[in-house]
């Protein structure tokens, strides 16, 4: 079956700009996950989905990140007012339940770069 | 402090030859499960492993190996009879009961697979 996916695969974008993220999860996969990778951060977890809520957002960097679930499938990850700090490579994950032994899988990711 | 410590940061290993790549981590956390993902250039993150705290016999997946030892909370990833294809970068993750469903990643190891 399909993996995750993620679209743009790339996006430039001038800062000040606002930018959207899709990722879609592997059918039936009912957790979603956000993580953020830069080379001075490493790979940061961002936000976790149950369905369409979110009981973990304590990643999210500013109020500037929000995220959204909607029909317990695709996410979006809108970023305000880019940054050029936000420039990084955004992946999405997702895992047939959430729990300690289950595995996520990840999408390709989506490279941003705020000029 | 760290969670997950990869001393490694980069390796060269012989093709054909095996190669261990080092992991420790930090918890208090009774439960938690620890993973294996390898990143090649195309930026996609690909699971290999996992092992569960719980669970009592090091994990095997293929030419994957887990050599997990609890006591001294390290989990090094063995990758029998090395191909070019395993050139990529291997993270260490963990998840941990307490912390809910996000992963904590260690900074990578990139093995370069000679010929």
């Amino acid at each position: 079956g399909a993996g995750v996916s993620q679209s743009p695969s790339n996006k430039v974008t001038e800062k000040g700009k606002d930018v959207e993220l899709r990722c879609d999860p592997i059918s039936g996969h009912t957790a979603l996950y956000w993580y953020r990778q830069s080379l001075g951060q490493g790979l940061e977890f961002l936000i976790y989905f149950q369905g369409n809520s979110a009981p973990d957002k304590s990643g999210l960097p500013s109020d500037r990140f929000s995220a959204e679930r909607t029909g317990g499938s695709v996410s979006t990850l809108t970023i305000q007012r880019t940054q050029q700090e936000d420039s990084a490579v955004y992946l999405c994950a997702s895992s047939l339940f959430p729990g300690a032994s289950d595995t996520q899988y990840f999408g390709p990711g989506t490279r941003l770069t705020v000029l | 402090a760290q969670k997950i410590t990869q001393t490694q940061p980069g390796m060269f290993v012989q093709e054909k030859e095996a190669v261990t790549l080092d992991c420790t981590y930090d918890t208090s956390d009774p439960s938690y499960g620890l993973f294996w993902y390898k990143q090649p250039s195309s930026g996609e993150m690909i699971f290999l492993i996992y092992q569960g705290s719980y669970d009592q016999q090091n994990a095997t997946e293929g030419r994957y190996s887990l050599n997990f030892q609890k006591a001294r909370k390290s989990a090094n990833l063995v990758i029998s009879a090395s191909q070019l294809g395993d050139s990529a970068m291997y993270f260490c993750a963990m998840r941990e009961r307490a912390a809910g469903n996000k992963l904590t990643f260690g900074g990578g190891t990139r093995v370069l697979v000679k010929p």
